[in-house]
């Protein structure tokens, strides 16, 4: 069965530095997704991505955040400048396509620890 | 202010029992109601999808009801198992441009042999 994938599952970096993770979705699917969960707190929506673009991004999705896909098969989200407070499990899901009878399909996550 | 609201305490039951648990919402238009299961350092996974115009879906052991006047879902787990021990997540799905889920807190079930 198809599924989404994440590298790495655990990322480590110090305060201030880059970070990309990647997201491998569900090749047929149109619509692509990143949440984060924050230790013991609710998955929270950052930003979606459709037809090489951002359709809508949360208040969480500033400028320090950026997504991309740039071969027509990952999916990266990148954080410039990391904070202590961006440490959270990073979720990426896909969707076939939007305004139909269709659930998002997860990954397993990237569980960032910024230090 | 929009709220997605399910009971945090978790909800312990007998294995062979029903589990229902609970979500409302408050200020929101939802196009759609989800319910995903999430287990310990994982990605949330797709259970049920009910949309506004429907009353009640199944599927398997699993029932949803969606009130849109009491702004409210329910989540039944019939014969429930330990198996069926997680979190249990409702999320709301507003048909817009990115269709993005807002999830509840989630609901942790213990399902005891």
């Amino acid at each position: 069965e198809p599924e989404v994938t994440q590298t790495p599952s655990h990322q480590v970096t110090q305060m201030g530095q880059e970070v990309i993770l990647r997201c491998v979705p569900i090749s047929n699917h149109l619509y692509f997704y990143w949440y984060r969960q924050i230790l013991g707190q609710k998955v929270e929506f950052l930003v979606s991505f459709y037809n090489n673009e951002i359709s809508e991004k949360s208040e969480i999705f500033d400028d320090q955040f950026s997504v991309e896909r740039p071969d027509g098969s990952n999916f990266t989200l990148k954080i410039r400048s990391t904070k202590l407070e961006d440490s959270a499990m990073y979720f990426c899901a896909s969707r076939i396509r939007a305004g139909q009878n269709n659930e998002q399909f997860f990954g397993p996550g990237t569980r960032l620890t910024v230090l | 202010s929009q709220k997605i609201e399910q009971n945090s305490e978790a909800l312990n039951i007998q294995e062979g029992k029903t589990a229902t648990l609970t979500c409302n919402y408050t200020n929101y238009s939802p196009a759609y109601l989800q319910w995903y299961r999430q287990d310990p350092g994982r990605g949330p996974v797709f259970l049920l999808l009910i949309r506004e115009n429907e009353k009640e879906k199944r599927k398997e052991r699993l029932k949803v009801t969606f009130d849109t006047t009491l702004k409210q879902s329910l989540f039944h787990i019939t014969a429930s198992q330990p198996a069926d021990s997680a979190t249990y997540l409702c999320a709301l799905d507003r048909y817009n441009a990115g269709n993005m889920l807002t999830f509840g807190g989630g609901t942790r079930l213990m399902v005891k042999p």
